[in-house]
């Protein structure tokens, strides 16, 4: 039973550097999240799906991409690593009736 | 844009006590009310939810809901040590409008011996 399943648990990049955080469920959710949480501070949605293929931003969305080609997957993409994403970030799954999400282990990032 | 306020504490507690934490939503379409333990660097677990009006007991947990009040409120009976963690509060619409939870900025709970 393994719920939402991220990688890697922790990541040093470079400025300028891009790298991938991984993310999969298999509760078949529909919904799927990413998160950035800063210390002492909530959490703060980057970027949703409703569903394969279906994207939208959140509320910090600039400096991140993602996709989501299957129901299973939604992988975040940083692009040009900048000192201000250095974050835990958290990737959740909720299903449409219910509501409640679930969370990933987490991806601790720092950049420098 | 949708707003959740809690008090970001810390609120001490002394062992074997009563915690009530509190969590207030702008939004009066919210329908459905979420409680999240989060243990330092760990991530988010749910512990209650509840969609209606009232009481809804759980162990030692119990969520009240005042939706006119736009309220919602965890207790913790008979706290624990290990009950000490970051404590979120998250309300969703209704269904038809976005399903994506807003989260507060979390309460921290200090259960001391």
């Amino acid at each position: 039973n393994a719920g939402v399943t991220q990688t890697p648990k922790f990541r040093i990049l470079k400025i300028g550097q891009s790298m991938t955080l991984q993310c999969t469920q298999d509760m078949n959710h529909n919904y799927m999240y990413w998160y950035r949480q800063d210390p002492g501070m909530g959490l703060k949605l980057i970027y949703y799906s409703v569903g394969a293929g279906i994207t939208d931003k959140g509320e910090v969305p600039n400096g991140y991409n993602v996709s989501r080609s299957t129901t299973e997957d939604f992988p975040l993409r940083l692009e040009l690593a900048a000192p201000s994403q250095t974050s835990v970030y958290f990737c959740a799954s909720s299903d449409r009736s219910r509501g409640e999400a679930f969370f990933g282990q987490g991806t601790r990032l720092t950049v420098v | 844009q949708k707003e959740v306020e809690q008090n970001s504490g810390p609120l001490s507690v002394p062992e074997g006590a009563i915690a009530s934490l509190n969590c207030t939503y702008s939004d009066r379409g919210s329908q459905s009310f979420f409680w999240y333990r989060q243990y330092s660097g760990k991530s988010p677990e749910l512990i209650m939810f509840i969609y209606s009006n009232g009481d809804k007991e759980d162990g030692r947990f119990t969520a009240q809901l005042n939706k006119a009040s736009q309220y919602v409120s965890l207790l913790i009976r008979d706290s624990q040590p290990s009950d000490s963690a970051t404590y979120l509060c998250a309300v969703k619409e209704a269904a038809g409008g976005s399903y994506i939870p807003t989260f507060g900025r979390g309460t921290s709970l200090i259960v001391h011996p």
